[in-house]
Order: C-alpha cells, then structure tokens, then sequence
C-alpha cells in the first residue's frame, strides 16, 4: 500500500469547516483513499472513501486532486465531538477479498476548539 | 443493532499471567480482525479471522498470542504469560465477509500489566 503523509495537528474553530490534508504521491491506479477518525479512548469510525472522484457523505466530504496524489477531507462544521486523530489511509481494491488490511500511521490529531 | 462488543473493557494482569479478551462482532458478521496500539503509536494489524479459520496471522508475534473465532461464541485473543510490554490496547474490528470496504471497531480492551 502506497505511503501516506499528514500534518501532525491541526486546529478548528467550532462551527468553521476543518480541512485535513493528506499527501499520497505513490498511490497506485486502483488504490483507494479511506478516511478514518479515532476519538479518545474509543476505537476507529469509518468516514468516506474514494478512488478519483469527489465524494460526500452525511460525515463529510473527500475531495481528490486529478493527479490523485494528495486528497483533502472537509468537515464542513466541525463540532466539539469531531475532536480525534484523522487517518488517511490508501489501499487496494478489496474485491476477491484481498487488500482485507487497513495500514495505519499516526495521523493528525484535529482539536475542535469553542 | 448492537456494534462490535469487545470485553472486558479494561483488563490488569501481573506479569506472568493469562490475559483473555472478547470479541463479539456486529450481527451478520463473520470476519474478525485484531489490531494493537501501543502507548503513543498507531494501531498495528495482528490477525485476520473467519469462524473457525485463520486468514492472516501475520501481525501476531511468534510466541505466546493466539487467537480463534469458533464456530460459537466470540472471537478470543489469549496472550499467555504477559509481560508488561504487552501493555496497549487491543482493538477488534469485524466486517460481513470478504471484499468489505468498511471495517467496524470495537471500542478496545485496554490491558494493563504490572
């Protein structure tokens, strides 16, 4: 699975959109990006997920630049409880059962601030 | 619909000693996977279960872990005679089967060794 590269903290305001860039410049053609948070003491929620195309859901949205290297995910009000660590985490096509692994590094820890 | 049930919840053990964890995985579910996060470090793959097989025990160290999903009851990791750098928390994660994008987490078990 291709590397990925994320600030180490960020910081928000309630109620501001929280923005949470990651980098993956050697991801794959059929590589996945998935977003996943960890809020403290709890284990990891499943966000959004995306191959080349933008993507929202009710949690938030992905959006991936064309040359797939680097994508964003956009929390468009953030509130206190969207306080976690964010993993960005690239892997491949689960079809067939493989990729089954989620690799993950250390995030960036979003602080939501009042 | 309850959500994947790990317990106990917190978990202390002398050094020395047998620590067992639980794992109930969300209705319908039959696949089980284990992950470990150590103080300060991000969660590492340890085995991949299905109901009575094991897919993927590359992550487990080589002596004193096991694991198993039996064909009744929850998935057990069993860590024999624990030491304290056995000290992390233990997550759970299921899904319903191969080819899953999403994986569902467990809140964890932290074990704690004195």
């Amino acid at each position: 699975d291709a590397k990925t590269t994320q600030p180490t903290s960020m910081d928000c305001a309630e109620g501001r959109a929280a923005n949470l860039p990651c980098n993956h410049s050697t991801i794959s053609g059929n590589e996945y990006v998935y977003w996943y948070r960890q809020i403290h003491s709890q284990g990891p929620q499943y966000i959004i997920h995306g191959l080349k195309n933008n993507e929202t859901n009710e949690m938030a949205s992905l959006i991936i630049t064309e040359d797939r290297k680097s994508s964003t995910l956009i929390l468009p009000h953030a509130t206190l409880r969207d306080t976690a660590v964010y993993y960005c985490i690239v892997r491949g096509p689960t079809r067939g059962g493989s990729n089954y692994k989620l690799t993950f590094g250390k995030g960036t820890l979003l602080t939501v601030n009042p | 619909n309850a959500g994947v049930m790990q317990n106990p919840r917190h978990l202390v053990r002398r050094r020395g000693q047998e620590a067992r964890l639980r794992c109930s995985p969300m209705k319908g579910h039959s696949h089980v996977y284990w992950y470990r996060q150590l103080p300060e470090e991000g969660l590492k793959f340890m085995v991949y279960l299905q109901k009575e097989n094991i897919i993927d025990e590359s992550g487990m160290p080589k002596e004193r872990f096991s694991a198993e999903f039996p064909k009744e009851g929850p998935s057990i990791l069993r860590i024999q005679q624990v030491v304290r750098g056995d000290s992390a928390a233990y997550f759970c994660a299921s899904s319903p089967g191969y080819g899953s994008e999403k994986l569902f987490f467990g809140s964890g078990t932290q074990l704690s060794v004195l």
